[in-house]
């Protein structure tokens, strides 16, 4: 069965930076784009970017372009996020999310999702 | 972006009644060329992560009950249940996947009345 497992929760201080890893199992890796979402505390979702695990090519929202980047380990079928330059509006669930059509348009909805991660910033 | 705005933050229905989720965006999701509407809606309960329901505004992801129903099409979009059960106490949202950023409504949170 399709599987994205994340790494465990972590707590940074301000300017500090976060890797997250989303382990994934149950399909063929480069089938399907990796998307990361995140969500704030009572908070609704929003949007980071994706890979193109095909490509290894990926896209950034614009409100994070400079402080992402997202890369990949196709031999351990596993995806990372890297947030840089932590701050407190940076605390949130951070979660891995295939996308469901495997089309690497980067417009796509999500049929799987990572357990998430949490990541605490401390001030 | 586009912006994706619900309604009702909340509500509150009686188990066995209809829950209604209105979901409008800022402009029109349907994309000509296929006519399909780049909608979708998950369903996320306390400590999980969001569940698919819907995409395609209307097609239903596999395992969801046939008491939800995905309607509309454009700018307005609907969830329904037709028949609350407890176990459909959750936020609810949607996502456009039209255009860049993807971006989600502020959610909806369902409970029994």
């Amino acid at each position: 069965q399709v599987q994205l497992v994340q790494s465990g929760a972590e707590v940074k201080e301000a300017g500090a930076s976060v890797k997250v890893s989303c382990k994934v199992s149950g399909y063929t890796f480069t089938d399907y784009s990796i998307h990361w979402v995140r969500q704030a505390p009572g908070r609704g979702l929003e949007w980071m970017g994706w890979i193109n695990p095909k490509s290894g090519d990926p896209k950034y929202a614009q409100k994070f372009q400079g402080r992402v980047t997202m890369t990949m380990d196709t031999s351990i079928t596993t995806a990372y996020m890297d947030l840089t330059r932590l701050t407190s509006d940076d605390t949130a669930v951070y979660y891995c999310a295939r996308d469901g059509r495997g089309k690497f348009s980067g417009y796509d909805y999500y049929d799987y999702w990572g357990q998430g991660t949490l990541v605490t910033i401390s001030s | 972006d586009i912006v994706m705005t619900q309604s009702p933050d909340s509500l509150a229905v009686s188990l066995g009644e209809r829950a209604t989720v209105n979901c409008k965006s800022s402009q029109s999701l349907l994309y000509s060329s296929n006519n399909k509407n780049y909608l979708a809606w998950y369903q996320q309960k306390p400590g999980q992560p969001p569940k698919l329901l819907f995409y395609w505004a209307s097609t239903r992801a596999s395992g969801v009950p046939d008491r939800f129903s995905g309607s509309g099409s454009g700018t307005d979009f609907t969830l329904t249940i037709s028949s609350l059960q407890a176990e459909d106490v959750a936020v609810y949202y949607c996502q456009q996947f039209y255009g860049s950023p993807l971006t989600f409504g502020g959610g909806t949170k369902v409970e029994i009345k």
